[in-house]
């Protein structure tokens, strides 16, 4: 069973340029969320997705981010015109349909680097 | 949502048992306590979940009180292989059907040959 794929797993981007993350799911599996972490620190949820539905986006930025969930395909991160501060290691989690208490599995992230 | 506070870091020797406590004062009544590892460059990974009383699997025990406004993920004859950041979270059970966890900066456990 291959677990949560994201790739690619590091990604430079200069000032201005637009940051395209993919993340494909655990076979089987619906939800989608996606996380941002800075160095020494703990993951911040961004949002949360179902397919073709953006369920939670609370913790995602206003501008510049957005994210989706097509029926066919990864789901895609995106982030517009990067500025220095999205340098960051951004995971994304997924888990099947049910009880909302079933644990989440990770993806080993995506390392993004703005010049 | 509630919030969890764990120590920063604590230091252990190989062989030994390690117990790491959460403190999650404001658990609501159908929040499950989960714990994830994570080691550098890598994505968090599930170790144990409860609900009260204990539960074990073959990595690990959780021991949750009555009150349930603690837990401690009990780590039995930790390797140098345990080295890592262990995070405590509470999952509140959403309408919605899905769990929108939060981390806090969890344990850095440091074993030591």
């Amino acid at each position: 069973n291959a677990g949560v794929m994201q790739n690619p797993r590091h990604l430079v981007r200069r000032r201005g340029q637009e940051a395209r993350l993919r993340c494909s799911p655990m076979k089987g599996h619906s939800h989608v969320y996606w996380y941002r972490q800075l160095p020494e620190e703990g993951l911040k949820f961004m949002v949360y997705l179902q397919k073709e539905n953006i369920i939670d986006e609370s913790g995602m930025p206003k501008e510049r981010f957005s994210a989706e969930f097509p029926k066919e395909g990864p789901s895609i991160l995106r982030i517009q015109q990067v500025v220095r501060g999205d340098s960051a290691a951004y995971f994304c989690a997924s888990s099947p349909p049910g009880t909302a208490n079933q644990p989440q599995h990770f993806g080993d992230g995506t390392r993004l680097s703005i010049l | 949502l509630a919030k969890t506070t764990q120590p920063i870091s604590m230091d252990s020797y190989e062989g030994q048992e390690v117990n790491i406590t959460c403190s999650h004062n404001n658990i609501a009544t159908n929040d499950y306590i989960t714990w994830y590892q994570q080691f550098p460059s890598q994505g968090p990974r599930f170790i144990i979940q409860g609900y009260k009383t204990k539960v074990t699997n073959e990595v690990a025990s959780l021991f949750i009180p009555a009150d349930r406004k603690s837990s401690t993920l009990s780590l039995p004859r930790v390797s140098l292989s345990d080295t890592a950041v262990y995070y405590c979270l509470v999952a509140p059970e959403d309408s919605g059907g899905y769990q929108k966890v939060t981390f806090g900066t969890g344990t850095k456990l440091q074993v030591i040959p």
